[in-house]
């Protein structure tokens, strides 16, 4: 059964550092997402990404964060100058906007900012 | 705004019984997709149920069903026969499919599956 996969499984970095996080959606799909989640609160929206260009974007998603399909099967989230509260787990979601327009999901990346 | 409120932050059941974790939402569209999703430890989000909201009929999977009721907003899930494997977080989520596509999320309901 096809997945969304997303690598690393888990990054450390320092604060003001910049990390990238990678996910490869199913193939025929053509809707993309990151989410975050805060240890123990809700899931948030971050960004939706569809005819390789942002659909919509958060209050969260700023100007130190960029998404990008630089291939055609990745998708990639890139933070430029990480932040404490920027410590979550981010889950990476596709979709094929057709069939019950449900959103798949990886197994996400959790970050810690130290 | 769309919102979606889950009311039970914790919740247990005895392993076989039944149980029902509550979820409301507020909307003013007439069309668009509820979703339960089960986290467990791992944090892998996994897809429990869907339904659409044209549809009247109750969705159900297996041991997992829902109540919807469209005129209230309320989707809940009601879990059968539990197992220790029921164990997670469980989120309600919402899901508009024009302008905005974006799945949102109610806080989650911990549940705990006792032997």
């Amino acid at each position: 059964e096809p997945e969304v996969t997303q690598t690393p499984s888990h990054q450390v970095t320092q604060m003001g550092q910049e990390v990238i996080l990678r996910c490869v959606p199913i193939s025929n799909h053509l809707y993309f997402y990151w989410y975050r989640q805060i240890l123990g609160q809700k899931v948030e929206f971050l960004v939706s990404f569809y005819n390789n260009e942002i659909s919509e974007k958060s209050e969260i998603f700023d100007d130190q964060f960029s998404v990008e399909r630089p291939d055609g099967s990745n998708f990639t989230l890139k933070i430029r100058s990480t932040k404490l509260e920027d410590s979550a787990m981010y889950f990476c979601a596709s979709s094929d906007g057709v069939t019950y327009n449900e959103q798949f999901f990886g197994p996400g990346t959790r970050l810690t900012v130290l | 705004a769309q919102t979606v409120t889950q009311s039970q932050p914790e919740m247990s059941v005895q392993e076989a019984e039944t149980v029902t974790l509550s979820c409301t939402y507020d909307t003013s569209e007439s069309d668009y997709y509820l979703f339960w999703y089960k986290q467990p430890p791992s944090r892998q989000m996994i897809l429990v149920i869907r339904q659409e909201a044209y549809k009247q009929q109750n969705a159900t999977e297996n041991r997992f069903s829902v109540n919807f009721q469209k005129a209230a907003k309320s989707f809940s899930l009601k879990i059968s026969d539990s197992q220790l494997g029921d164990a997670a977080m469980y989120f309600c989520a919402y899901f508009n499919a024009g302008n905005n596509r974006k799945l949102i999320w109610g806080l989650g309901t911990s549940l705990a599956v006792n032997p």
